[in-house]
């Protein structure tokens, strides 16, 4: 059983660029969250994905948009990248449930120059 | 918004010791409290979690207690070994449309485990 994956594992962009990255869900789990994870910090909430819809977002600005598949895969898009947007962007799947725990994939390690 | 506090921010002990790692959350409507482990470069790995209708949980070495009046809850490890030597993190969230929402995570704490 698979757990949750993302791709790609590493990414360097350059600042102003748009980067697109993708996520797996645990086979049988319908709920895609995203968080960053800044250096020495706990992940922080960017939104989450029920139904091919945002159902929460959390305090980060519209530059970081995203997409959930009918097959649950989600997708994050952020655009005009700043130096600041350097960090570990992780996806956590669950199931629809309030006893249903968060699984996270490794995520993927974004760089910006 | 909901927010947690964790401490300490490091702890170090002698291999067979017990640990504890305490946080405090702001948002009296939380009701579901994971931790998560995360050893260097890898994923956050769910390791225990108790819900607001309940004062502890056990599982083997670990357990957590939580104290709904005052907000807080800790995490307690016995017999430490030097793999559990990784970043622990606290988290808090409120359930949302039938599901848990999102995830309030603490600072972390790195615990390190001597041999």
């Amino acid at each position: 059983d698979a757990g949750v994956t993302q791709s790609p594992t590493h990414l360097i962009k350059t600042r102003g660029q748009q980067v697109t990255l993708r996520c797996s869900p645990k086979s049988g789990h319908d709920t895609v969250s995203w968080y960053q994870q800044a250096l020495g910090q706990g992940p922080q909430f960017i939104f989450q994905y029920y139904e091919e819809e945002e159902r929460q977002r959390g305090n980060f600005p519209d530059r970081f948009s995203g997409h959930q598949f009918p097959n649950y895969s989600s997708e994050l898009n952020v655009n005009a990248l700043l130096l600041g947007d350097s960090a570990l962007y992780l996806c956590a799947s669950s199931r629809t449930g309030t006893d249903q725990p968060q699984h996270f994939g490794d995520g993927t390690r974004l760089s910006i120059l | 918004g909901e927010n947690v506090e964790q401490h300490p921010s490091t702890l170090s002990v002698q291999e067979g010791d017990s640990a504890v790692i305490k946080c405090t959350y702001s948002d009296s409507a939380s009701n579901y409290f994971p931790w998560y482990k995360q050893e260097l470069g890898k994923r956050p790995q769910l390791i225990i979690d108790i819900r607001s209708n309940v004062g502890e949980k056990k599982d083997q070495r670990i357990a957590v207690t939580l104290n709904k009046t005052a907000k807080h809850f800790s995490l307690h490890i016995t017999e430490t070994q030097p793999e559990d030597s990784a970043v622990y993190f606290c988290a808090a969230s409120i359930e949302y449309g039938g599901s848990q929402g999102n995830l309030i995570f603490g600072k972390g704490t790195k615990l390190s485990v001597k041999p």
